[in-house]
């Protein structure tokens, strides 16, 4: 069965250092989507991504924070400048057309 | 605004006892609704997921949901637990949108007892 894959799946950084968070969604979905759980409470939307361009985002996706598909397979979630207040689980999601979203495993962000 | 509330943080049954989690939502109409299980360190696995028409779904591992509209509520449900359904559940809604994109409710931790 297909799945969506997230490497890698824990990041440990300095303050300050750029991180790149890989994904490669669902070969057939046209969908995709960032999401972060901060530990201990709900799973927050980032972003979502669709014909090449962010379809919408929320207030925490600030200038820090960009996306991109570099290809046809892969979707990156990139934070600019990292702060302590970003370390968190960051979910990847593809959606299929009958809108429903699939996750990856996540990457576990540490920033020290 | 949209908004999904899961009253119960932390919900400890016995295994083969029946379980319900609860989530109420907050839209302007019927959004699409979804719950989703996460074991420790994994990701969201979909349970089962409501857009229309029968108002009981059904879903994996034994869970059902079931939609009512006049309560706004689309609470889960599985008739005998098991040691295994240990894991946080999270309830979550969709707005048609264009960018579809999935609020959650803070989520219930499910213990199991022996």
């Amino acid at each position: 069965e297909p799945e969506v894959t997230q490497t890698p799946s824990h990041q440990v950084t300095q303050m300050g250092q750029e991180v790149i968070l890989r994904c490669v969604p669902i070969s057939n979905h046209l969908y995709f989507y960032w999401y972060r759980q901060i530990l201990g409470q709900k799973v927050e939307f980032l972003v979502s991504f669709y014909n090449n361009e962010i379809s919408e985002k929320s207030e925490i996706f600030d200038d820090q924070f960009s996306v991109e598909r570099p290809d046809g397979s892969n979707f990156t979630l990139k934070i600019r400048s990292t702060k302590l207040e970003d370390s968190a689980m960051y979910f990847c999601a593809s959606r299929d057309d009958t809108d429903t979203q699939y996750f990856g495993p996540g990457t576990r962000l540490t920033v020290l | 605004a949209q908004s999904v509330t899961q009253p119960d943080i932390h919900i400890t049954v016995s295994e083969g006892a029946s379980l319900e989690l609860r989530c109420n939502y907050s839209y302007g109409a019927t959004p699409y609704l979804f719950w989703y299980v996460q074991s420790p360190g994994q990701g969201l696995q979909l349970l089962l997921k409501y857009f229309s028409g029968d108002t009981l779904v059904q879903g994996i591992k034994g869970f059902e949901a079931e939609f009512k509209r006049s309560q706004s509520s689309f609470n889960l449900r599985k008739p005998s637990v098991h040691w295994s359904d240990a894991a946080e559940y999270f309830c979550a809604v969709q707005g048609y949108n264009q960018g579809g994109k999935l609020i959650f409710g803070q989520g219930t931790e499910l213990s199991v007892k022996p």
